[in-house]
């Protein structure tokens, strides 16, 4: 298909691992990208990967890449309150970044 | 730097009215979007501008215009406001289109269209 996906929901107790996935469409992407965006508030690029690295790492996130397959995914290690938020995995295409629906990550007590 | 900015931060529009989403960026930043997002979905690109001068649809073009007069600025305008287009209107900037990491957000316009 032409979208990327991700599931919608993701329910996660604090202090846990997260781990949000995504399936890409373009295998030529030049970037794959995660945004984070807060209630009432814009987007804001969290992290990114090159198409030809398989894993970053940024203190307690680590991207992993699957070219072969089209699938990235994102891990928030240690779970914080302040990690609510919709996580939107991205692709460039183009001249477009074209982003999924967002996952709704939120933090169980 | 500020960014990207956008104005007006809300709006309320009668089926019918038109108006401009104002949009601007001082980064010098070649390439501008907008998108809208729907409750509970993603980003769909409205349009897009590689360059002063230069505009393109995106996903959902109907029901807006864009112009590029200048690298700084690039405003939306809706000319006969539909309830469809109830929504919060995002604008963006990049460095380039391809091979650029990262675009930056404006902080949004939340309109609602009765």
């Amino acid at each position: 298909g032409e979208d990327v996906e991700q599931s919608l929901f993701l329910s996660v107790r604090e202090g846990d691992s997260s781990v949000i996935n995504c399936t890409y469409t373009d295998s030529s992407s030049t970037y794959l990208y995660w945004y984070k965006q807060e209630p009432g508030a814009g987007l804001q690029l969290l992290t990114y990967i090159f198409s030809n690295m398989d894993m970053k790492q940024d203190q307690r996130l680590t991207v992993l890449l699957n070219k072969k397959d089209k699938h990235l995914s994102l891990r928030i290690a240690d779970t914080q309150t302040g990690d609510s938020a919709i996580y939107f995995c991205a692709e460039n295409r183009d001249d477009k970044i074209i982003f999924g629906k967002g996952t709704r990550l939120h933090i169980l007590p | 730097n500020a960014g990207v900015t956008q104005t007006p931060k809300f709006r309320i529009l009668k089926i019918g009215q038109s108006m401009t989403l104002q949009c601007a960026q001082d980064m010098n930043h070649n390439y501008m979007y907008w998108y809208r997002q729907d409750p509970g979905m993603g980003l769909k690109l409205i349009y897009y501008s590689v360059g002063a001068g230069i505009t393109d649809k995106g996903e959902v073009p109907n029901g807006y215009n864009v112009s590029r007069s200048t690298t700084e600025d690039f405003p939306l305008r809706l000319e006969l406001a539909a309830p469809s287009q109830t929504s919060v209107y995002f604008c963006a900037s990049s460095v380039s289109g391809r091979d650029s990491y990262e675009q930056y957000f404006g902080p949004g316009t939340r309109l609602t269209v009765t």
